[in-house]
């Protein structure tokens, strides 16, 4: 079965500054894909970014950017600049490659930027 | 294009009845997914329906079921509430591809009393 792992409940950042959430996952599967889903307080959850893991380069979206270690099983996502509307619990995401939209979801970062 | 539409937002029932959620997709989207939201469990996938079947079924008990519609609209019901069955449900629709980006709506808040 396939884990999705936040070590980290909390975390804080300075508005305009950089912050990396950090996200492992196992698996034995060669061939799958993993997000940054970002679910702002009282507000639906949205996608943050996507990554597919036959890509070494990492993906980036404006602000945000990953650093994915398929060695290593490691799917970190970097917020550049942070902004108070970053606030939000931040969900990493697994799914295999021919899954059917099951995804498994790690626990959360909850983020807070302060001003 | 509209978001994905969840109705009600807000529902209390009492342990042993049922309840009926709805789901509206995005237009043009043939998947829904359903997922479960609790403090303790976290986000749990429930299951997925692309045009009228349900292509995927997660690890919940029987009593946790759900439909699709022609025009991709989804249902979902659980008999015989239980307290543990509080929760926020989640729905998300996809093109339906089979891994596809989803999009998530507001989410219905289901309080078993």
């Amino acid at each position: 079965a396939q884990t999705v792992t936040q070590s980290q409940p909390e975390m804080s950042v300075q508005e305009a500054e950089t912050v990396t959430l950090s996200c492992t996952y196992d698996t034995s599967e060669s061939n799958y894909y993993l997000f940054w889903y970002k679910q702002p307080p009282s507000r639906q959850m949205i996608l943050v970014i996507r990554q597919e893991a036959y890509k070494q380069q990492n993906a980036t979206e404006n602000r945000f950017s990953v650093n994915f270690q398929k060695a290593a099983k490691s799917f970190s996502l970097k917020i550049s600049d942070s902004q108070l509307g970053d606030t939000a619990m931040y969900f990493c995401a697994f799914m295999k490659h021919v899954d059917n939209n099951d995804m498994r979801f790690g626990a959360g970062t909850r983020l807070t930027v302060k001003p | 294009k509209a978001g994905v539409t969840q109705t009600p937002r807000y529902l209390i029932k009492t342990r042993g009845q049922q309840v009926t959620l709805s789901c509206s997709p995005i237009s043009g989207h043939r998947s829904v997914s359903w997922y479960q939201q609790t403090p303790g469990q976290g986000l749990q996938f429930l299951f997925e329906y692309f045009s009228e079947t349900q292509r995927n079924k997660g690890n919940f008990p029987g009593r946790f079921s759900g439909r699709q519609f022609s025009n991709s609209r989804s249902e979902m019901n659980v008999s015989t509430l239980e307290l543990g069955d509080s929760a926020l449900y989640l729905c998300a629709s996809s093109p339906g591809g089979r891994v596809d980006t989803q999009y998530f709506g507001p989410g219905t808040r289901l309080t078993v009393l």
